[in-house]
């Protein structure tokens, strides 16, 4: 089974600063058909989790641009801009098709 | 607008039963993979079972086979899980999910589990 696991699990970060979390695989993403399914989650407090990213780097509708997804294989990257009040939350990514999520990273504000 | 609305959670005792239902809308049901995800008090997130478009094919975590069945209802646009022999580690937040291109797009609210005697 392929397991997921990320760094830091803690990240305090100062508002309009970069954020950065990392997610990595036991083994290679790349699927048979060539795509890398890895999605990004946002879980806000108390809240649903809410999709960022899915294959690496396609961010969904609505979501604001300073959020961006990066790697391949088995290293994969979020990336946030500048952070902003509303992005405090548990971060997860999640690898397709076998639905495994890393164990979260938990994102709060200095 | 896609909606997701489970329900059916409660307090249930260990080796009881349950039933969780999803109600979907704002999108073709029929031709959609489906899935249940939960969630442990204060922990992460775990895939829980999966079918396709027409329930034909199912697909559970380890932990949840034999005792869990996921299946769904095209014609009333719904999602179910009934879950039999339950133990305290079942206690969970039960997320439906569409899944979509080996993800998943859409989560509804949540209905909360909670198995105790």
């Amino acid at each position: 089974d392929v397991v997921m696991t990320q760094s830091p699990l803690s990240l305090p970060v100062t508002l309009g600063q970069p954020a950065s979390i990392s997610c990595r695989s036991s083994q290679s993403l790349v699927y048979s058909d060539g795509n890398t399914y890895l999605s990004w989650f946002q879980q806000r407090p108390g809240q649903s989790p809410r999709r960022l990213i899915y294959k690496v780097s396609n961010r969904d509708s609505g979501v604001p641009d300073r959020f961006s997804g990066s790697g391949s294989g088995t290293d994969f990257t979020l990336k946030i801009s500048r952070v902003e009040a509303e992005d405090v939350g548990v971060y997860y990514c999640m690898q397709g098709p076998g639905f495994t999520f890393g164990p979260g990273t938990k994102v709060d504000i200095k | 607008e896609v909606q997701l609305v489970e329900s059916g959670g409660g307090l249930v005792q260990p080796g009881g039963s349950l039933r969780l239902s999803c109600a979907a809308s704002g999108f073709t049901f029929s031709s959609n993979w489906m899935a249940w995800v939960r969630q442990a008090p204060g922990k992460g997130l775990e895939w829980v079972a999966k079918l396709n478009e027409d329930g034909s094919e199912k697909y559970y975590v380890d932990s949840v086979k034999g005792r869990f069945t996921i299946s769904r209802d095209n014609a009333k646009n719904s999602l179910y899980l009934q879950m039999n022999s339950l133990r305290a580690e079942d206690t969970a937040v039960y997320y439906c999910a569409r899944d979509v291109d080996r993800s998943f797009d859409y989560w509804g609210q949540g209905t909360l589990v909670t198995v105790s005697s």
